[in-house]
């Protein structure tokens, strides 16, 4: 069964400052999507970033890039320059080609920011 | 703007009592979710339609019902709401094909009494 692991349930950033996210997944599968969504307190999940898995260029948008090692099946997020606004919880979520239709979500990480 | 659309955004329901949550799209999606989330916790997928096609996850209780009328509109209904079955519920569409790429709604808290 696919699996994706988001080992860290908290962290903390200054602001200004750089923050890495961790994921690793679990897949046979060599095609398949990946995705980064934000949910801040009350508030809408949204996608931040998301990396297609045969392309080898890591995915970027803004302050926020990934670190894709597909060999690892690792799939890193790193916001740049953090603000406040970005003060979330970030869910990891991986889409098997098998079934397209369905998110297999990390737990997720709490993202505080500090002013 | 296009978007996902649920309503109530807060309901309170007695134990037992059977409730209905809605959900409208204006992105004219084929596929249409329900996930229900407890505080701090990831999405739990209850089931998806596809276009008319119902697909239901092998573990969401029977309590648990949905109807998708049209393309628009999907209906989530807790036949005999337990204590259990507070937490939020979460609507979201996409496409079924492409990137797979879902749009959430703003969700439905759902409290039980």
């Amino acid at each position: 069964a696919q699996t994706v692991t988001q080992s860290q349930p908290e962290m903390s950033v200054q602001e200004a400052e750089t923050v890495t996210l961790s994921c690793t997944y679990d897949t046979s599968e060599s095609d398949y999507y990946l995705f980064w969504y934000k949910q801040p307190p009350s508030r809408q999940m949204i996608l931040v970033i998301r990396q297609e898995a045969y392309k080898q260029q890591n995915a970027t948008e803004n302050r926020f890039s990934v670190n894709f090692q597909k060999a690892a099946k690792s799939f890193s997020l790193k916001i740049s320059d953090s603000q406040l606004g970005d003060a979330a919880m970030y869910f990891c979520a991986y889409v098997p080609m098998e079934y397209g239709n369905k998110l297999v979500f990390g737990a997720g990480t709490i993202l505080r920011v500090k002013s | 703007d296009a978007m996902v659309i649920q309503n109530p955004r807060y309901q309170v329901t007695q134990f037992g009592k059977p409730v209905t949550l809605s959900c409208s799209q204006t992105l004219n999606h084929n596929v249409m979710y329900w996930y229900q989330q407890k505080s701090s916790q990831a999405p739990k997928l209850l089931f998806h339609y596809y276009d008319k096609d119902f697909n239901n996850e092998a573990d969401t209780p029977d309590n648990f019902q949905s109807r998708r009328p049209n393309t628009s509109f999907c209906f989530l209904d807790i036949r005999s709401p337990g204590l259990g079955d507070a937490a939020m519920y979460l609507c979201a569409t996409g496409t079924g094909t492409g990137l797979y790429e879902q749009f959430f709604g703003p969700g439905t808290r759902l409290t039980v009494l």
